[in-house]
């Protein structure tokens, strides 16, 4: 079964530093998505993403964030310089039309902060 | 301000019972909801989605309750398993013209005892 793949599943970086965290989203999915969720919180919108635009983003998603699909197959996130509070899982997900609930996710990308 | 959240934080179900979720929003505009399962140390999984022009909507072993009179949204598990022991939660869809867009409420842990 077609899924999304994230990696790294778990990434440990210094305050400040920069982090790219990669997504393969599924083969016919034109839509994505980056959520996130600290530790027993809520999952939370970053951004959303279609014909290598952002279609929309969230207060969380400042200047330090930014997305991108370098190629035919991944999507990433990176954040230029982290801090303390960017510690959480990164979900990516994918979807086939635009006005859906039903997103795919992948399992995550752990980032710790230290 | 507009939230969607949810009752309780925890449900205890005896094996074979059945269970139910249940979930508040307060935006009465909302109108497409849906409810995810969220297994330890995995992404988000789509379970059923409604529109607000339907109250009830079936799936396998789940049913979506919508009561738009009073902004409340359930989801029936019948004759739980242990493999539904999960942190679930609801959330609005806001579709913006290009992307869907999930506001997830808190989440809520369903266990299962044997």
């Amino acid at each position: 079964e077609p899924e999304v793949t994230q990696t790294p599943s778990h990434q440990v970086t210094q305050m400040g530093q920069e982090v790219i965290l990669r997504c393969v989203p599924i083969s016919n999915h034109l839509y994505f998505y980056w959520y996130r969720q600290i530790l027993g919180q809520k999952v939370e919108f970053l951004v959303s993403f279609y014909n290598n635009e952002i279609s929309e983003k969230s207060e969380i998603f400042d200047d330090q964030f930014s997305v991108e699909r370098p190629d035919g197959s991944n999507f990433t996130l990176k954040i230029r310089s982290t801090k303390l509070e960017d510690s959480a899982m990164y979900f990516c997900a994918s979807s086939v039309i635009s006005n859906t609930g039903e997103l795919f996710f992948g399992e995550g990308s752990r980032l710790t902060v230290l | 301000g507009e939230s969607v959240g949810l009752h309780l934080p925890t449900l205890s179900v005896q094996e074979g019972d059945n269970s139910i979720i249940n979930c508040a929003y307060s935006n009465s505009a909302s109108d497409y909801f849906i409810w995810y399962k969220q297994e330890s140390g995995k992404g988000p999984q789509f379970i059923i989605d409604i529109r607000s022009n339907m109250d009830k909507r079936q799936g396998q072993r789940v049913t979506v309750l919508l009561n738009k009179t009073v902004k409340h949204l359930s989801l029936q598990i019948a004759a739980t398993q242990p493999g539904d022991s999960a942190v679930y939660f609801c959330a609005e869809n806001t579709y913006t013209g290009a992307n869907s867009k999930l506001t997830f409420g808190k989440g809520i842990t369903l266990s299962v005892r044997p």
